[in-house]
């Protein structure tokens, strides 16, 4: 049974500071890894999707990198500000057939103070 | 703007009162999903759908029903709520090819009380 960890759990950092936040999953045979992000109260954004055949992706001040063989996958946030605090979710589809269901850590809380 | 709609956006019912949670996408996409995130548990799925007129059980399906009469339209129904069910609900939907938008899109949630 895929398990999907998040590590830490809560992450707090001053402002301009670059983080990593990283993601664990005990499947290495995934199909993708996806990043959201979810605001207090507040539905999830996807940030990145990496394919199983991908090493990373970029968006921004944003850098995903998967590494299947380990079974990990880190969020790379340069420059955090503010705006940035968040709960940031992983989460991994499997080799399912047609339904390849999300599988969900319990998410990073990030706090970047001012 | 595309994306995922739910409605509605806060409920609270009495227990053993009934409801129907709605979710709208309008990107085409085959496959529908509907979770439930409570604390210190993550998002766990409920019930699933591949297709018009198909559903499937998930992780916890006990106590929910679910529908899909249309492609663009997911039902997710509490025929008796209990406390239990007291959660923030979220649909999701994607597309069952690679490419551009191969990921999850998420509604912005219903929080659901049941006192």
């Amino acid at each position: 049974k895929q398990e999907v960890t998040q590590i830490p759990a809560a992450l707090s950092v001053p402002e301009g500071e670059n983080l990593v936040l990283n993601c664990s999953f005990t499947d290495s045979a995934i199909y993708n890894l996806q990043w959201f992000r979810q605001d207090p109260g507040k539905g999830l954004t996807s940030l990145l999707l990496i394919q199983s055949s991908q090493r990373e992706q970029t968006s921004g001040r944003l850098n995903a990198s998967l590494d299947k063989s380990s079974g990990r996958s880190t969020l790379y946030i340069a420059a955090s500000q503010p705006g940035d605090s968040a709960t940031y979710l992983c989460a991994v589809t499997n080799y399912g057939g047609a339904t390849n269901k999300l599988i969900f850590g319990t998410g990073t809380l990030l706090a970047v103070q001012p | 703007n595309a994306g995922v709609t739910q409605t509605p956006k806060f409920r609270v019912l009495k227990t053993g009162q009934s409801m129907t949670l709605l979710c709208a996408q309008d990107m085409n996409h085959e496959y529908m999903y509907w979770y439930r995130q409570d604390p210190g548990m993550g998002l766990r799925l409920i019930h699933y759908s591949v297709g018009e007129g198909t559903t499937a059980k998930g992780e916890v399906p006990d106590g929910y029903n679910v529908s899909r009469l249309k492609k663009q339209n997911f039902l997710l129904g509490l025929e008796s709520a209990a406390p239990s069910q007291t959660s923030v609900y979220f649909c999701a939907s994607r597309s069952p090819t690679r490419g551009a938008n191969y990921g999850y899109t998420f509604g912005s949630g219903t929080r659901l009380t049941v006192v």
